[in-house]
């Protein structure tokens, strides 16, 4: 069984462009997760779905944050414009539901320079 | 908001000594999860802790989930090399938002 997929796994950019990240859940999980981990830090929760609809997305800053996972299956989770502070790691995670294990994708380290 | 925090957020042991991290909500948690993350990898899931008081063991590491389900604890016996990492606990919580806790990134000394 494949895993979660995430690209790219490495982004510069300068600050004030756009960013995007993609993510392929494991086939058959319901749940999609964002999270962003800062180092020595755990993760920290951007947004869920529950298959095409996002049911927290109360720590994703919308003014420049978004996200979207058509069909219940891939997303992508946008950044626009990057800033300084947004350097990170994004991490994405699936689970078959919302109680169940979560497995993590590679991550997308991101610096904004 | 809630909080999940761990104590000691770093540790350094000998290799072969024991090691304890503690887990700690502000909430109930209905089911507590532990996670691995290797330096420079992503967390991986070790286990899943559900009922109160439940105590679970892989190996070397045992996984304990308090009667309050507030707490939860992972000790590791005779800690070796392969043990480094940072160890997260996790779990849902009211409205269904889900914590991860502080870590504990374990060094061990050859």
């Amino acid at each position: 069984e494949a895993g979660v997929v995430q690209s790219p796994r490495y982004k510069i950019i300068e600050k004030k462009q756009p960013v995007a990240f993609w993510c392929n859940p494991i086939s058959g999980h319901n749940t999609l997760y964002w999270y962003l981990q800062n180092l020595g830090q755990g993760p920290e929760l951007l947004i869920r779905y529950e298959n095409e609809e996002a049911v927290d997305d109360s720590q994703l800053p919308k003014d420049r944050f978004s996200a979207e996972r058509l069909k219940g299956v891939d997303s992508t989770l946008k950044i626009q414009p990057a800033e300084l502070g947004d350097s990170a790691v994004y991490l994405c995670a699936s689970s078959r539901d919302s109680r169940g294990t979560q497995y993590f994708g590679p991550g997308t380290r991101l610096t904004v320079l | 908001g809630q909080q999940v925090m761990q104590i000691p957020q770093y540790q350094h042991v000998q290799e072969g000594e024991d090691f304890t991290t503690y887990c700690n909500s502000s909430t109930t948690l209905s089911n507590i999860q532990w996670y691995k993350q290797r330096p420079g990898g992503h967390p991986v899931f070790l286990i899943q802790l559900v009922k109160s008081g439940e105590v679970k063991k892989q190996k070397r590491l045992t996984f304990q989930f308090g009667e309050a389900k507030k707490n939860s604890s992972l000790h590791i016996t005779a800690t070796q090399t392969t043990d480094v990492g940072t160890y997260f606990c996790a779990g849902p919580g009211t409205g269904n938002q889900f914590y991860f806790g502080t870590g504990t990134s374990l060094t061990v000394i050859p």
